[in-house]
């Protein structure tokens, strides 16, 4: 089983959609987790880190669900801009942040 | 945020050659960056944590000998990647944690390198 998993997708959506990404990791001495973006043939950017209680910045919320170990990343009223790749990261301890995979998500005039 | 510069950007080179990619950090010191690799389709891959004024620390399965890390200052990390093969084809990103470190990772703009 993969350290950190994420469907690849792609998820094709029309502009102003909502669409959801989930992750899931198993190591549960996780620490941290963020979602990165990264756009095609770019370097990863950070989007959001997550938090315990989960969080929100404009359109974007992000959630944690440590119990059954996953993240998910809901994207709002989606632009022709979000169109990236989407990548899971999760800190297990000091320096070491694994990545999935990444979800690519295609959003549609 | 932080700013981490990568250089070369792209690099065509002949199999058998080295090629070094140089990662600067602009506007904060690092004493610790990440050197990363990506296939297509692939996550990002951790090769080696590059340390200033001492030896890197590679990732399992990774050739010291054959990628080779300097980190002679605290703003410059150098890969070199020796006698590089069309196997060694990849995108090669840089990266560290801006100061104070907020948890996030900066990442250099990358550098794909193709070996004919």
């Amino acid at each position: 089983r993969k350290e950190v998993e994420q469907d690849p997708g792609p998820f094709n959506v029309p502009e102003g959609a909502t669409v959801a990404f989930n992750c899931t990791y198993s190591n549960s001495a996780s620490q941290s987790f963020f979602w990165y973006r990264q756009d095609c043939r770019k370097e990863p950017k950070l989007l959001m880190s997550v938090y315990s209680s989960g969080n929100e910045d404009g359109r974007f919320t992000a959630q944690l669900n440590r119990a059954s170990q996953y993240i998910s990343l809901l994207i709002r009223d989606s632009k022709l801009s979000d169109s990236a790749t989407y990548l899971c990261v999760v800190n297990i301890g000091t320096y070491k942040y694994i990545f999935g995979t990444g979800t690519r998500l295609k959003v549609l005039a | 945020g932080a700013v981490v510069s990568q250089h070369p950007s792209r690099v065509i080179c002949k199999s058998g050659t080295s090629v070094k990619i140089e990662c600067r950090s602009l506007d904060f010191q690092a004493t610790t960056m990440f050197w990363y690799r990506q296939f297509p389709k692939q996550s990002l891959m951790l090769m080696a944590t590059s340390n200033e004024g001492s030896k890197a620390t590679y990732e399992q399965g990774v050739e010291k000998d054959k990628f080779l890390i300097n980190h002679a200052s605290l703003t410059l990390s150098t890969l070199t990647v020796t006698s590089a093969h069309p196997e060694d084809s990849s995108f090669y990103i840089c990266s560290a944690f801006g100061t104070p470190t907020t948890g996030e990772l900066f990442f250099g703009e990358g550098s794909r390198l193709t070996v004919l």
